[in-house]
């Protein structure tokens, strides 16, 4: 069965220090990657999406994603984080090959920005 | 302005009370889907649709009804709600054919059931 797998939970990280959350999916298929964010009390909101061309891709707000095909990897990475970027953070997978829409998300990674 | 508008925000019942938390968009989106959002396991998708009048289960269908007889509308019915769907219940739409495409979120439903 497809996954989605986001290995930190939790993470808590000073102003200016760098991040890189993992995501790992298991889907043989041509994939279609998204991270969305979620700010307190908000809803999802999309961050960045591949789905061909540079691997590497850049979002918004200075966020940036490395599509890995051989690791089945997709992180997402800030060179310096803001209080401003404490929130939930989804990685989300979809297929060309499903039969339906089907868009599968991790289980998040909160990120907790101290000022 | 695109948006997806969820309703209620804040939702408390009873075991069994039968509610519908309604879902509209207004960008002429084919698909629709809804996800309940839990502690520790990100965003299940309950069902979607992928037009009016084409709905099919997510992974998590059982306890809930959807039905799609408007292109804009995709309400979400619990006819006996137990306590283990107190849960934050999110909308989405979608472009048809858009995999590669965002999807749009509502603002959520958070449901309590006593």
């Amino acid at each position: 069965a497809q996954s989605v797998s986001q290995h930190n939970h939790h993470v808590i990280l000073s102003e200016a220090a760098s991040l890189e959350l993992g995501c790992n999916y298991s889907y043989g298929g041509t994939v279609n990657l998204f991270w969305y964010v979620q700010y307190p009390g908000q809803h999802l909101q999309l961050l960045l999406k591949y789905f061909s061309g540079d691997p590497l891709v850049k979002g918004i707000k200075g966020f940036e994603a490395e599509f890995i095909k051989s690791k089945f990897s997709f992180n997402l990475r800030k060179p310096s984080v803001q209080w401003s970027d404490t929130a939930e953070y989804f990685c989300a997978v979809t297929s060309d090959n499903t039969g339906g829409f089907k868009t599968i998300f991790g289980a998040g990674t909160r990120l907790f920005v101290k000022a | 302005e695109a948006q997806v508008t969820q309703n209620p925000r804040y939702l408390i019942t009873v075991t069994g009370k039968k509610l519908t938390v309604t879902c509209s968009q207004n960008m002429n989106h084919e698909y629709m889907s809804w996800y309940r959002q839990d502690p520790g396991l990100g965003l299940r998708q309950i069902y979607y649709s992928m037009n009016v009048e084409v709905t099919d289960k997510g992974d998590v269908p059982e306890g809930y009804k959807v039905s799609r007889k408007e292109k804009r509308n995709f309400p979400l019915i619990l006819e006996s709600p137990s306590p283990n769907q107190t849960s934050l219940y999110f909308c989405a739409s979608g472009p048809f054919g858009g995999q590669k495409e965002k999807l749009f979120f509502g603002s959520g439903t958070q449901l309590s059931v006593l």
